[in-house]
């Protein structure tokens, strides 16, 4: 059973535009989400990430939006660049007291910037 | 220069045999995970460890063995048992010591059965 759902599988974006990607939760013990960046034969990156207890979350172009009631939190990359394109994985890890904290991963979104 | 090695970088292998991934990291990390990435299917969870001597299944054991004799080191055994083994392998660690954590990754192995 998938527990974070993401959407789209992928995504044409203009160079500027804006790339939104999304991602759903069932699970409620989720207490932390990232985004991660992963380019073609690497591993993925950390992008940002957000806790439950804020809303939304900026660094750079890049933007978390987190709607607890709804389960729901997205991606939104502003004045996309062609260098942006990659695959996108939205995760979530539920709260533990071990020092390994397992993520789930979403099924990834592969993001193309057109010049 | 701290990072997460893994080798090798492409591994072929043959119908019934065995082949170790390994993974090494120096980041003095407590914590090492071992994904499977397929196309469409994002990253899924072979195992992970929280300490030397221990380690625990994730979501997709079946076929595979670890071990964690060293802090630094999770070696990933995929076993003949492994029915579907093509894929992208991907090892990770993190600290342990806060609550929200980071994992970093290595730069993954891509194994290939012929």
């Amino acid at each position: 059973q998938q527990q974070v759902k993401q959407s789209p599988q992928s995504l044409i974006v203009q160079k500027g535009g804006i790339s939104i990607i999304n991602c759903a939760y069932e699970n409620t013990a989720f207490d932390y989400f990232p985004w991660y960046q992963q380019f073609p034969g690497k591993g993925p990156a950390l992008l940002i990430a957000i806790r439950p207890d804020v809303s939304e979350k900026k660094e750079g172009r890049f933007t978390i939006s987190f709607n607890k009631s709804a389960k729901q939190f997205s991606l939104h990359i502003m004045d996309s660049q062609p260098g942006d394109s990659a695959t996108y994985f939205c995760a979530a890890r539920v709260k533990s007291s071990g020092s390994a904290r397992q993520l789930t991963f979403g099924s990834g979104t592969q993001l193309t910037v057109l010049p | 220069d701290g990072g997460i090695t893994q080798s090798p970088k492409y591994l072929f292998r043959k119908e019934g045999q065995n082949v170790t991934l390994s993974c090494e990291q120096n980041l003095n990390h407590d914590a090492m995970y071992w994904y499977r990435q397929d196309p469409g299917q994002g990253l899924r969870l072979i195992y992970y460890s929280q300490i030397v001597n221990d380690f625990q299944k994730g979501d997709i054991a079946e076929g595979y063995s670890v071990s964690r004799e060293k802090k630094e080191s999770f070696p990933l055994t995929v076993t003949s048992a492994q029915k579907n083994p093509t894929a992208f392998y991907l090892c990770a660690s993190s600290t342990g010591r806060y609550s929200y954590n980071e994992q970093f990754f290595g730069p993954g192995t891509r194994l290939t059965v012929l």
